[in-house]
């Protein structure tokens, strides 16, 4: 069974710049999610969808982040201009069912480096 | 409020030595589920084990296993016989009331 894919792995820009991330997630998971990892601590969720809907984008900064999953398969996180403060790993994850208690299954990530 | 503490941010051991990584957590809900993960150097979360609140018995898998006491709020992770391929983060985490609490992780060093 294919894992969750993320790209692209790794991206460099400078400040203001946009940048876009994809995430599959394994074939037949309702449930995606997106997390920001800065070095050295947890992931903090930033959004949560089952099918194409969102279930929680609370910590999501709607300001300049946004994601969406279109039909409900793979998704996209944008963020739309970076700052310094954006430089973090960018992991996705699915599970298979609705949402909680479910056991969330993690793509590569995605390194992204703000200068 | 709920919260996972790992107090050990590094450990470092040599080769073949067992060694267990800490888990402390706090919940009201009497259901819920605590998982490991682990994250080698390439930054992939690997999914170690997933226990319900109700399951209190300990698993093994391997040279790993993972004990559950409900009466002090723990979920200890050890590994027996370590190897330099256990070298990682490894983070436990708390689904509780539909949210998943991470802990800050524990970065596991092991010296051949």
């Amino acid at each position: 069974e294919a894992g969750v894919a993320q790209s692209p792995r790794y991206k460099i820009i400078e400040k203001r710049q946009s940048v876009a991330f994809w995430c599959n997630p394994i074939s037949g998971h309702a449930t995606l999610y997106w997390y920001q990892q800065i070095l050295g601590q947890g992931p903090k969720l930033l959004i949560q969808f089952q099918n194409n809907g969102v279930v929680d984008d609370s910590q999501l900064p709607k300001d300049r982040f946004s994601a969406e999953r279109l039909k409900g398969v793979d998704s996209t996180l944008k963020i739309q201009p970076a700052k310094l403060e954006d430089s973090a790993v960018y992991l996705c994850a699915s599970s298979l069912g609705g949402r909680g208690q479910e056991t969330q299954y993690f793509g590569p990530g995605t390194r992204l480096l703000v200068l | 409020a709920q919260k996972v503490t790992q107090a050990q941010t590094e450990i470092s051991v040599v080769e073949k030595e067992d060694v267990t990584l800490d888990c402390v957590y706090e919940t009201r809900d009497t259901t819920y589920y605590l998982f490991w993960y682990k994250q080698p150097p390439s930054g992939e979360l690997v999914f170690l084990i997933r226990r319900n609140s109700f399951d209190e018995q300990n698993e093994i898998s391997g040279r790993y296993s993972w004990n559950f006491q409900k009466s002090t709020s723990s979920f200890n992770f050890t590994i027996t016989a370590s190897q330099v391929v256990d070298s990682a983060v490894y983070f436990c985490a708390l689904d509780s009331n539909y949210q998943l609490i991470w802990g800050a992780g524990t970065k596991l060093i092991i010296k051949p």
